[in-house]
């Protein structure tokens, strides 16, 4: 069975540093996986996702995740984060060519100080 | 087009009694998804249908739990007789069928008393 592990339940940084929210993932096939991002009260948004060739993608808000089958990860990065991208990140993965099932991560909030 | 879309946004019930969440998917899409969103488990997986059967019910917690599915849109998720371990927040999610992007709805807030 797959799962997915985000490593740090929170992550505090200052404004325009960088950051990375960290994403493992364990699965005995292929794989998709996804950045979710919810922000305070409101529903899940897709942010990125990978599916197959480049394994950088980018989201249009300045994220990037890039996928790493020999390390099994998908880490989240942004090089200069603002106030309004605080909210919380959950990493998620589906089995390749059957991806009704999202397994989901505990989520990471992340929280944008000034 | 609109979202996914959920109704009630927030429901309080006491303990024991049965409670009914609805869910209108995105006009075209063919499979539906529901989700549960509590602070202990984190999101988990439900149930999915595509069109109105579902092929994967693995992730109801209890015999509780049932979903359907008509004229391949509406879903509803029915809870019968709610324990305070089923407060949480319930997502529906719904994506064409050979789509990857599952698009989320705003949720439904349970609290059992």
């Amino acid at each position: 069975a797959q799962s997915v592990t985000q490593l740090d339940s929170q992550v505090p940084v200052f404004e325009e540093a960088p950051v990375e929210l960290r994403c493992n993932y364990s699965s005995s096939v292929s794989v998709y996986l996804f950045w979710y991002v919810q922000y305070p009260n409101q529903g899940l948004q897709l942010l990125l996702k990978y599916l197959s060739g480049s394994t950088l993608v980018e989201s249009i808000n300045g994220f990037e995740a890039e996928f790493n089958k020999s390390q099994t990860s998908f880490h989240l990065r942004k090089p200069s984060v603002h106030i309004s991208d605080t909210a919380e990140y959950f990493c998620a993965v589906s089995e390749g060519g059957s991806n009704y099932k999202l397994t989901f991560g505990k989520g990471t909030l992340l929280t944008v100080n000034p | 087009g609109a979202g996914v879309s959920q109704s009630p946004s927030n429901k309080v019930t006491e303990k024991g009694k049965d409670v009914e969440l609805r869910c209108d998917p995105i006009s075209g899409h063919t499979a539906l998804y529901w989700y549960r969103q509590s602070l202990g488990q984190g999101l988990e997986f439900l149930i999915y249908f595509q069109g109105n059967s579902a092929p994967d019910k693995s992730g109801l917690p209890s015999d509780r739990f049932s979903a359907e599915r008509t004229g391949g849109s509406v879903s509803t998720l029915t809870i019968q007789r709610t324990q305070q371990e089923d407060s949480a927040v319930y997502l529906c999610a719904s994506s064409t069928a050979y789509q990857e992007t599952q698009y989320f709805g705003p949720g439904t807030r349970l609290l059992v008393l």
